[in-house]
């Protein structure tokens, strides 16, 4: 059964350092989404991409974000300049129509 | 953002019994709703959806009740199977347009532990 990966598992970076995730959306799949939890708090929205443009975008999603398709398999969140509080796991999402299928997730730790 | 809530944080049951795991929602806009379960390190899996045009959705052993009126969801596990514990979130879709992409929005989560 096809599914969402996502790489690394872990990345444990320094504040203010710039870090990629990475996904590969399930492939006939034309909506893509990043979400985060952080420990103890619900998941919530990040960002959702389709036609090769955001759609819609949180409050969570500053200029510090962004958000790209490079190729015609790859979805990337990448963070500029790295919190304290980005320290989350981040979960990629595909879906084709409502229903959204989850990655593992990469648990992003920043010191 | 308290728009979806599972006031339950945790559920304990006997293996073959009913499971019961409930959602409340504030949003008249959400029309789809969803399952998901969670272990610990890995994402969460979808389960079962229903569209608010609906009232119920069954999969085998596991069935979704939609109540509008009442802004409320369950979904239910019969029998539970101890391999059924897990987190479960319910999560909500809002209309944004029409579009099929809208965002979800989930609940805190149930800790669902079923005892052999």
């Amino acid at each position: 059964e096809p599914e969402v990966t996502q790489t690394p598992s872990h990345q444990v970076t320094q504040m203010g350092q710039e870090v990629i995730l990475r996904c590969v959306p399930i492939s006939n799949h034309l909506y893509f989404y990043w979400y985060r939890q952080i420990l103890g708090q619900k998941v919530e929205f990040l960002v959702s991409f389709y036609n090769n443009e955001i759609s819609e975008k949180s409050e969570i999603f500053d200029d510090q974000f962004s958000v790209e398709r490079p190729d015609g398999s790859n979805f990337t969140l990448k963070i500029r300049s790295t919190k304290l509080e980005d320290s989350a796991m981040y979960f990629c999402a595909s879906s084709r129509q409502e229903t959204q299928y989850f990655g593992p997730g990469t648990r992003l730790l920043v010191l | 953002d308290q728009q979806v809530k599972q006031n339950s944080p945790s559920l304990s049951v006997q293996e073959g019994r009913i499971s019961i795991l409930n959602c409340d929602y504030t949003n008249s806009m959400f029309d789809y709703f969803l399952w998901y379960k969670k272990y610990p390190a890995e994402g969460p899996t979808f389960l079962i959806s229903i569209s608010s045009i609906k009232d119920k959705n069954e999969d085998g052993r596991f069935t979704v009740f939609l109540n509008k009126s009442a802004k409320h969801l369950s979904l239910h596990i019969v029998p539970s199977q101890p391999g059924d514990s897990a987190v479960y979130f319910c999560a909500a879709k809002d209309v944004a347009g029409g579009t099929s992409y809208g965002k979800l929005t989930f609940g805190q989560g149930t800790i669902l532990t079923v005892h052999p």
